[in-house]
């Protein structure tokens, strides 16, 4: 079974400056999904950025980036320029893709690392 | 707009009672989960179908019970059974499996 491991409870970052959550997951299969989600006060889950496994390009949606490195098993996320509303649970999560022969394909998560933004 | 809907938003049981848990989607999504969370641990899965008619238990299964007779809804029934199920509960589908999960905003469950 696939795990996902975030090794930071709690973070801190002040406004305006960059910050990196790590994660790093367990897997033999060759070809996944990760995903990093962002949970707000409001406790709706929101889907921040995505990479694919076979894609070697660090994914990046504005704001948000990703460090990807395959063969260490790591999916880190930067978020530059922060800002008071990036205050939030940020999980990592692990998939595998339909050929992988995993039978089922629900998310895995980590535990979650808590960002607080300082003004 | 498409989207999960997750009723009510907050729930409260007295112990020895079952209660039910309802996540409606409009989303055409074939699969749909339920995650508990609770402080700490992340979210766990309590139970998956990714068909009509068709479900499997997560991880942490006992004391839960669910039904999938529309392709819209997917009840989370919490049993007697569960001896610890204050928690928040968050249900979730999914489409093409490389984009991830829709959530519903959540049922915060209370044993009182």
């Amino acid at each position: 079974a696939q795990t996902v491991t975030q090794s930071q409870p709690e973070m801190s970052v002040q406004e305006a400056e960059t910050v990196t959550l790590s994660c790093t997951y367990d897997t033999s299969e060759s070809d996944y999904y990760l995903f990093w989600y962002k949970q707000p006060p409001s406790r709706q889950m929101i889907l921040v950025i995505r990479q694919e496994a076979y894609k070697q390009q660090n994914a990046t949606e504005n704001r948000f980036s990703v460090n990807f490195q395959k063969a260490a098993k790591s999916f880190s996320l930067k978020i530059s320029d922060s800002q008071l509303g990036d205050a939030a649970m940020y999980f990592c999560a692990y998939r595998s893709a339909p050929h992988s022969g995993a039978g089922s394909y629900q998310l895995t998560f980590g535990k979650g690392t808590k960002l607080s933004v300082i003004p | 707009d498409g989207g999960i809907t997750q009723s009510p938003k907050y729930l409260f049981r007295k112990e020895g009672q079952n209660v039910t848990l309802s996540c409606e989607q409009n989303l055409n999504h074939d699969a749909m989960y339920w995650y508990r969370q609770d402080p700490g641990q992340g979210l766990r899965l309590i139970y998956y179908s990714q068909i009509v008619n068709d479900f499997q238990k997560g991880d942490i299964a006992e004391g839960y019970s669910v039904s999938r007779e529309k392709k819209e809804s997917f009840p989370l029934t919490v049993t007697s059974a569960q001896k610890n199920p204050t928690a928040f509960y968050l249900c979730a589908s999914s489409g093409t499996i490389g984009f991830g999960y829709t959530f519903g905003s959540g049922t915060r469950l209370t044993v009182v």
